[in-house]
């Protein structure tokens, strides 16, 4: 079945970068977009930006821009969030969830990583 | 970027209930509209997409309807495994926004 598996939690102090990894199974990587979604304590859902596994290409909220990389690495099936100049407004849990090809929506999900930023 | 807008932000309901959610995008996405459920510490859960399309496995109490900007989330009898915050969510156009949420609880 297919399975979306997310790296373990992390505290970082502010300034400092994190990278929370998302290891997917049980279909073809390479067909489904990975976006990747974050939920702050007491926030709702925010879209951070998405990689085509295929060809690499990412596209990043406004909001992220020059904090965020998103890649992949296709011979293991794993893509890769940085996320760098952490802020205490990062804190957050964040997901990995994949969008099938030629469809609009979020149908498979990561297990949901928790980054703390504390000093 | 499109913004969008629900409510209420939060109800009280009771098991049986019929429950009516709406949301309201700052303009035309079509039916590029998704709907999620989150519950605390789980990943939130696509029910409908595209406006109406009940996602495989999720109960047919679950309905969506709407076009343009305005959109709603039904759930014709509330079951106790319903209380958690349902998010719309735009794929007309990127960024894709969420919805702030809205809170299901139990009265």
């Amino acid at each position: 079945q297919v399975q979306l598996v997310q790296s373990g939690a992390e505290v970082q102090t502010p300034g400092a970068s994190v990278r929370v990894s998302c290891s997917a199974s049980g279909y073809t990587f390479t067909s489904y977009y990975i976006h990747w979604v974050r939920q702050a304590p007491g926030r709702g859902l925010e879209w951070m930006g998405l990689i085509n596994p295929s060809s690499g290409d990412t596209f990043y909220a406004q909001k992220f821009q020059g904090r965020v990389t998103m890649t992949r690495d296709t011979s293991t099936s794993t893509a890769y969030l940085d996320l760098r100049g952490l802020r205490f407004e990062d804190t957050a849990v964040y997901f990995c969830t994949r969008v099938p090809e030629g469809l609009y929506y979020f149908d498979d999900w990561g297990q949901g990583t928790q980054v703390i930023v504390s000093s | 970027d499109i913004q969008m807008t629900q409510s209420p932000s939060s109800l009280s309901a009771s098991v049986g209930d019929r429950v009516t959610i709406t949301c309201r995008a700052t303009q035309n996405i079509g039916s590029s509209l998704n709907w999620y459920q989150h519950k605390p510490g789980r990943a939130p859960k696509v029910l409908i997409y595209v406006t109406s399309s009940l996602q495989r496995g999720v109960p047919s109490r679950f309905s969506g309807s709407g076009s343009g900007t305005d959109f709603t989330l039904t759930i014709s009898s509330l079951q106790p495994e319903d209380f958690a915050t349902y998010y719309c969510q735009q794929s007309y156009k990127t960024p894709w926004t969420f919805g702030p949420g809205t809170k299901v609880e139990s009265k």
